[in-house]
């Protein structure tokens, strides 16, 4: 099956730095990525669709500003949490889906990256 | 705008015991629906996928139904066992990106 990486797996920074984390399509091209946020005992809520060469569609709510996508490449996004503070502290976990076929029909997710802000 | 809602919210039985998870939906143009299964602090596992031209599928324990033309899908889990403790989460795609539902937290005592 198609496997999705996301670097790093834990990060812990103090308020006001900004954090990037990387989404990785290993196998497959990603047309399409997206980013889901999970606060604690709550499902995964999207944050913003992005497609390769495009700028990203954020959800309703989403700050664009505070969060910073780009999607280079068919096989990565990165997302910049850009002056973090403590109510960012989540878990962040991208998605990506393909070109054709399985790939199209389908989001493969990964690991998920979890931010703590001091 | 698909909604996808799960019943119970939270569920405890004890071992060996069978069980039924429901989801259901509202936007019927699916490709596809997931069920993941997700432990307390980690990332999301696959759990079946049911394309939406079948009408269920199997994995071991685990059998799960669709009726999409009623919005519903069953997750059946046969002879339950205290690691099967997690929370379920059944997911959409269509059209729009992958909608979850906010999952049934299953407990399973011994």
């Amino acid at each position: 099956g198609a496997v999705v990486s996301q670097h790093p797996s834990w990060v812990i920074c103090k308020s006001g730095t900004s954090v990037k984390i990387e989404c990785r399509s290993l196998d497959f091209q990603a047309t399409t990525m997206f980013w889901y946020r999970q606060f604690p005992k709550q499902s995964l809520m999207l944050m913003a669709t992005s497609n390769e060469g495009s700028k990203a569609t954020y959800e309703q709510g989403v700050e664009k500003d505070k969060f910073l996508i780009n999607h280079a490449s068919l096989t990565l996004s990165t997302l910049t949490v850009t002056s973090a503070h403590p109510e960012d502290s989540s878990f962040y976990i991208c998605s990506a889906r393909g070109l054709a076929g399985e790939y199209q029909e389908t989001q493969y997710f990964g690991p998920g990256t979890r931010l703590l802000v001091l | 705008k698909q909604e996808v809602t799960q019943i119970p919210a939270a569920l405890s039985v004890p071992e060996g015991e069978n069980l039924v998870l429901n989801c259901s939906f509202t936007d019927s143009a699916i490709y596809n629906l997931q069920w993941f299964r997700q432990d307390p602090g980690k990332g999301l596992t696959s759990l079946l996928l049911i394309q939406s031209s079948q009408r269920e599928q199997t994995s071991g324990r685990l059998n799960a139904s669709l009726d999409k033309s009623s919005g519903r899908s069953t997750l059946y889990i046969a002879a339950s066992q205290p690691g099967d403790s997690a929370t379920y989460l059944c997911a959409v795609i269509g059209n729009t990106p992958l909608v979850f539902g906010k999952g049934t937290r299953l407990s399973v005592i011994a």
